[in-house]
C-alpha cells in the first residue's frame, strides 16, 4: 500500500532558527512529490519535485528529493511566527493518480 | 477568479440527521475531490471526479457517504445517517487535470455532529 510517513510530527522553535522536515515515502509507482503549507485553513502549494537532487527554493524556503532513499526534506531558514503552520507532504500515485497526504508536520516559531 | 468555493463553512448537526456539504470548482478545472481531514488521520482523499465523472470512490468511508457532480461547476458530498465519527474538516479541491500540481483547496467545511 503507498503510504508517506512525515517527521516530526511537532515542532517547537525560536524566530531566526533553522528546521528541516522529513517525508519518506513507499510508492509503487511514483511520480512526483508536493510540499504544502496549511495555516488555519485550506493547504496552499509550495512544491513540486520529479527529480533527484534538484534543489526547489522560494524565498527562505527549499526542498529537496531523493529518489534513491525515498525521502524529501522541506528546510526553512531564519524562521518567522508568520512559519507557524502545518506542512504537509503528498505525492502522486502513478497508479491511480490520486494525492496522498502524509500526516503533516506542525510547526510553531515563537518569537 | 474566486477560488474553490465550499458551504457552509461551518455546521452542527446533531447524531442521525442527513449533511450535505457543497463546493463549486474554479471554473475551466477538470478535476474535482473531496478530502476530509482529522487529528488522527490527517487529509483523507473520499472520492474524485474527472469530466464530472466519479473516478474513484475507494476511500469513501462507508455507504453513509455519497457524492454527486451533477455538472462541472457544482458538487455535493451528503452523510446520511450522521455520526459524531464523521466529526472533521471538509475540504474540496479541483485542478485542471488529475495530475496536475495546481490544486487549489476551498476553504473547508467544518462538520460538527454532536
Amino acid at each position: 500500500e503507498d503510504k508517506v510517513v512525515q517527521s516530526p510530527l511537532s515542532l517547537v522553535v525560536h524566530e531566526g532558527d533553522t528546521v528541516t522536515l522529513n517525508c519518506s515515502y513507499e510508492v509503487t509507482n511514483f511520480r512526483s512529490l508536493l510540499w504544502y503549507k496549511q495555516e488555519k485553513k485550506a493547504p496552499t502549494f509550495l512544491f513540486m519535485l520529479t527529480s533527484s537532487g534538484i534543489e526547489k527554493k522560494s524565498g527562505r524556503l527549499s526542498s529537496i528529493l531523493d529518489k534513491k532513499e525515498l525521502f524529501s526534506i522541506l528546510n526553512i531558514t531564519a524562521t518567522q511566527t508568520g512559519d507557524s503552520a502545518i506542512y504537509l507532504c503528498a505525492f502522486f500515485s502513478g497508479n491511480t493518480g490520486k494525492l496522498i497526504f502524509g500526516q503533516g508536520t506542525t510547526l510553531q516559531v515563537k518569537p | 477568479d474566486a477560488g474553490v468555493i465550499q458551504s457552509p463553512r461551518h455546521e452542527v448537526t446533531e447524531m442521525g440527521q442527513e449533511v450535505t456539504l457543497r463546493c463549486k470548482p474554479i471554473s475551466g478545472h477538470n478535476s474535482l475531490f473531496w478530502y476530509r481531514q482529522t487529528m488522527m488521520r490527517g487529509l483523507e482523499l473520499l472520492i474524485y471526479f474527472n469530466n464530472n465523472v466519479p473516478i474513484d470512490d475507494s476511500g469513501m468511508p462507508e455507504d453513509r457517504f455519497s457524492a454527486k457532480m451533477p455538472n462541472a461547476s457544482f458538487s455535493t458530498l451528503k452523510i446520511q445517517p450522521s455520526e459524531p465519527r464523521d466529526s472533521a474538516v471538509y475540504f474540496c479541491a479541483s485542478s485542471l487535470q488529475v495530475r496536475d500540481s495546481g490544486y487549489t483547496f476551498g476553504s473547508g467545511t467544518r462538520l460538527t455532529v454532536v
